[in-house]
């Protein structure tokens, strides 16, 4: 079952916040949150794992919600560097398993 | 310099022509996977590879063949390609499931 991403586009002023929701249906083990900007391939921001830390890359922050299964990716005093499609992709079971399941993607438009 | 390399980076073929995209990386990563990626539907991983020798279906893998006999390459086969597998292409490796990911360039394919 895909996870859903909310919202499915965002437009920013550069320095503004914005916030991205990844929900499943299913229990979670981990949550993989990856950037793609137009026209390449995707690139890795951070991965949550069941019981672990919050996790942070520069200004983006994460956190895993176990028990709700979701995961939500926090873009604090944005720039115009991180505009692009944001995928969060799930795996489910005990983590012994490789299926990873991505959402339909979040497009960031930051603006000047 | 640390990469997954595709090949072709764009094909064009005919409905039941078999093709095979390549993949290889020089990481010495024990995972592996395809994804295709079509407009508003994301990543949908097709076939994953946790290491030599095994492979395992993802979510979309009707259509598709892979192999793992090397560490380092993880071909994708179109035994008789349609129409419906138009799409970008992408492989990814990681060291081991849920780290981070490194994806190829993306092979755009079109079945005609």
């Amino acid at each position: 079952q895909q996870p859903v991403q909310s919202p499915q586009a965002v437009i920013l002023r550069e320095g503004e916040d914005a916030v991205i929701n990844c929900s499943s249906s299913k229990a979670l083990y981990s949550v993989h949150w990856y950037r793609q900007k137009h026209g390449e391939a995707p690139v890795f921001l951070m991965i949550l794992l069941k019981g672990g830390e919050q996790m942070r890359h520069e200004k983006i922050s994460a956190s895993f919600n176990e028990k709700k299964q979701q995961s939500s990716l926090y873009l604090t005093a944005s720039q115009l560097s991180y505009s692009g499609t944001y995928f969060c992709g799930t795996k489910g079971g005990s983590g012994n398993t490789g299926k990873l399941i991505f959402g339909q993607g979040t497009t960031l438009q930051v603006k000047p | 310099e640390a990469q997954v390399t595709q090949n072709p980076r764009y094909l064009i073929t005919v409905t039941g022509k078999k093709l095979t995209v390549t993949c290889s990386q020089n990481m010495n990563h024990e995972y592996m996977s395809w994804y295709r990626q079509d407009p508003g539907l994301g990543l949908r991983q097709i076939y994953y590879s946790m290491n030599v020798e095994v492979t395992d279906k993802g979510d979309v893998p009707e259509g598709y063949k892979v192999s793992r006999k090397e560490k380092r390459n993880f071909p994708l086969i179109l035994e008789s390609p349609s129409p419906n597998q138009t799409s970008l292409y992408f492989c990814a490796s990681s060291f081991v499931m849920n780290t981070e990911a490194f994806f190829g360039q993306g092979t755009r394919l079109t079945v005609v």
